[in-house]
């Protein structure tokens, strides 16, 4: 089944403790992005990656890494997760940039 | 800068009636690509439509259309004979072709189908 995969889908964390939420997708998609949503803002794009190697910036990036060593996975990481990165992130890839994006089920965080 | 606003936080429509969600737009780019997503309570993100802005024909997804006026930079979202599966909350989206493939969601409008 073709799909996008994200883990964990709930978590629960204290302010400054490292985390990574990974995302997968198996349909050999050159671009993935990471989103958080946050009430009354929508979704916002943290980062996005063309391809292998290759990410940049959203419009808020602050706070957050990614890495996208191979073309399946694009984690996302949080060296010192804050209280105001508490929120709902989603994970998402595309065949092209300029495409439909496929959204993974959503990844709980609450930073205490 | 590229923005997307979404005018109507919440609204609400009778079970096998019409309803129409708004959605503009703010860029400079003249090619880009429109959607609307629907996340139901399960929170999955779902493609309702898509629209290509080098398109005039306005795209059409069996109950659902959109009407696209580009020179407006509007977006809007037709639902024909609401259902009561439509509750969901609804983001209008796009992405501008050639400034670096982000892409850009609005706020949401939270649609409720009355039975």
């Amino acid at each position: 089944e073709a799909q996008v995969t994200q883990n964990p889908r709930y978590l629960i964390t204290v302010t400054g403790k490292k985390l990574t939420v990974t995302c997968s997708q198996n349909m050999n998609h050159e671009y993935m992005s990471w989103y958080r949503q946050d009430p009354g803002l929508g979704l916002r794009q943290i980062y996005y990656s063309m391809n292998v190697e290759v990410t940049d910036k959203g419009d808020v990036p602050e706070g957050y890494k990614v890495s996208r060593k191979e073309k399946r996975n694009f984690p996302l990481i949080l060296e010192s997760p804050s209280p105001n990165q508490t929120s709902l992130y989603f994970c998402a890839s595309s065949p092209v940039g300029v495409d439909t994006q496929y959204f993974g089920p959503g990844t709980r965080l609450t930073v205490l | 800068a590229q923005t997307v606003t979404q005018s109507q936080p919440e609204m609400s429509v009778q079970e096998a009636e019409t309803v129409t969600l708004s959605c503009t737009y703010d860029t400079s780019e003249n090619n880009y690509y429109l959607f609307w997503y629907k996340q139901p309570p399960s929170r999955q993100m779902i493609l309702v439509i898509r629209q290509e802005a080098y398109k005039q024909q306005n795209a059409t997804e069996n109950r659902f259309s959109v009407n696209f006026q580009k020179a407006a930079k509007s977006f809007s979202l037709k639902i024909s004979d609401s259902q009561l599966g439509d509750t969901a909350m609804y983001f209008c989206a796009f992405i501008p072709l050639g400034t670096g493939n982000q892409f850009y969601f609005g706020t949401g409008t939270s649609l409720t189908v009355i039975p």
